[in-house]
């Protein structure tokens, strides 16, 4: 049981370049998110999702396009990468139970932008 | 909007001493508050959920407590050790956003032998 994995681990990108995030979890959960960790800012929501074939924006969406085809998959993408998209990229996924369920975390993307 | 603040966003503290990090939130409608903690260069491992009903939960050396109607939460460690040194962050899922987190910065926690 490997939880939730992120591909790749690390990666250097060049403004203006694209590249696609992977989020694979092996949990059977309904809901997937995509967050982003800057120093001083926390952890901020980019886009989630509540099930295969829905998505939704989360605080700080523009810039970032997500899929969901497969329910164990979230992808992230960036289609033209600009320095402030430099950050470090957590994916989770938690079930559908609001009141009682946590969300269970990948072990992050750290992505730079030159 | 939820804002969710924690202080102090740093403490060091020598091993063996009882700790209390803290976590203020300003929407009391909220379904859940969570504790997280990170190590570095890591991903978020939760440490305790307590319901918008709840009080308090435990978890071995941790207390977790809420009190709803104040928006404040707090984390104590018991007999703290070199291997509690982590941040640890503290989030609210609301009934305006579901089961969307929004988190705190953060108190990083390093605990000298």
């Amino acid at each position: 049981n490997a939880g939730v994995t992120q591909t790749p681990k690390f990666r250097v990108l060049k403004t203006g370049q694209s590249m696609t995030l992977l989020c694979a979890q092996d949990m059977n959960h309904e809901y997937m998110y995509w967050y982003r960790q800057d120093p001083g800012m926390g952890l901020r929501l980019i886009h989630y999702s509540v099930g295969e074939g829905t998505t939704a924006k989360g605080e700080v969406p523009d810039g970032y396009n997500v899929s969901r085809l497969k329910k164990q998959n979230f992808l992230l993408g960036l289609e033209s990468a600009a320095p402030s998209q430099t950050s470090v990229y957590f994916c989770a996924s938690s079930r559908r139970n609001r009141l009682a369920d946590t969300q269970y975390f990948g072990p992050g993307t750290r992505l730079t932008v030159l | 909007k939820q804002e969710v603040t924690q202080i102090p966003a740093a403490l060091s503290v020598p091993e063996g001493e009882n700790l209390v990090l803290n976590c203020s939130f300003t929407d009391s409608a909220i379904y859940n508050l969570q504790w997280f903690r990170q190590d570095p260069g890591k991903g978020l491992t939760s440490l305790l959920l307590i319901q918008s009903s709840q009080r308090e939960q435990t978890s071995g050396r941790l207390n977790a407590s809420l009190d709803k109607s104040s928006g404040r939460s707090t984390l104590y460690i018991a007999a703290s050790q070199p291997g509690d040194s982590a941040t640890y962050l503290c989030a609210v899922s609301g009934e305006t956003s579901g089961s969307r987190l929004t988190f705190g910065e953060g108190t990083q926690l390093t605990v000298n032998p």
